[in-house]
């Protein structure tokens, strides 16, 4: 069974960083791209980052790009998040994801499988 | 940027046919996939590939894309199918994913 764990939510001011992390399990994790998806509770669905299976290739929604670095680690079945500069308008739960079919690019492929998902709240 | 239009609701009675659709203009060269989302859970894949659906998604899902318009089709929608319905696809680069803005189907 496909298992996501994330972890690293937090209540911070604007302009700080913060680390999400996502340990995965129950799946060959190094075979499969990766997502970072978040949601304004209430609201809409929100994809912010993904990663291939080999890091070869990443992508960012416009709104995160340049603030946003995602990166994983294969031997310790884990996907990170890093956000630096973070604005009031990045309060979310934000996700992680697993795509569908194996060594595929970020594009390539959607999530087929999902975290519960990890608190960020952005406030003064 | 990039975006796929949804209406935000819909409404249809139990047994009856609904369809939810998601219009963008890179749709005619990029798979589209449909979630759904219950509240206070994790969005379930319940067509992918345009028209595929996953183990255990019922029959009574399809989906088509055609043109700049992609549909989710219930042929006999249920109360249990109330939830809010994703599109989701890439732009045309095919490395930017975006999802619709999410269509709250009420079965009543």
């Amino acid at each position: 069974e496909v298992q996501l764990v994330e972890s690293g939510g937090d209540l911070l001011q604007p302009g700080r960083s913060l680390r999400l992390s996502c340990v995965a399990s129950g799946f060959a994790f190094d075979d499969y791209a990766m997502h970072w998806v978040r949601q304004v509770p209430g609201k809409g669905l929100e994809w912010v980052s993904g990663i291939s299976w080999n890091s070869g290739s990443i992508g960012y929604a416009d709104s995160v790009k340049g603030r946003f670095t995602i990166s994983r680690d294969n031997a310790k079945n884990s996907l990170y998040l890093q956000m630096d500069n973070l604005r009031p308008e990045d309060t979310a739960l934000y996700s992680c994801a697993k795509a569908m079919r194996e060594r595929s690019t970020v594009g390539a492929t959607a999530p087929d499988s999902w975290g519960q998902g990890t608190l960020v709240t952005v406030s003064s | 940027s990039y975006e796929l239009t949804q209406p935000p609701s819909v409404s249809v009675s139990p047994g009856q046919a609904a369809r939810i659709t998601c219009s963008g203009d890179a749709l005619p060269k990029m798979f589209v996939y449909w979630y759904q989302q219950k509240s206070g859970q994790a969005p379930v894949l319940v067509i992918f590939e345009d028209t595929k659906r996953p183990p255990g998604i019922p029959e009574r899902f399809s989906a088509s894309n055609s043109g700049t318009m992609a549909t989710l089709t219930f042929s006999g929608a249920q109360v249990e199918d109330e939830a809010v319905y994703y599109c989701f696809s890439t732009d045309h680069s095919g490395n930017l994913w975006v999802f619709g803005g999410g269509t709250k189907l009420t079965v009543l």
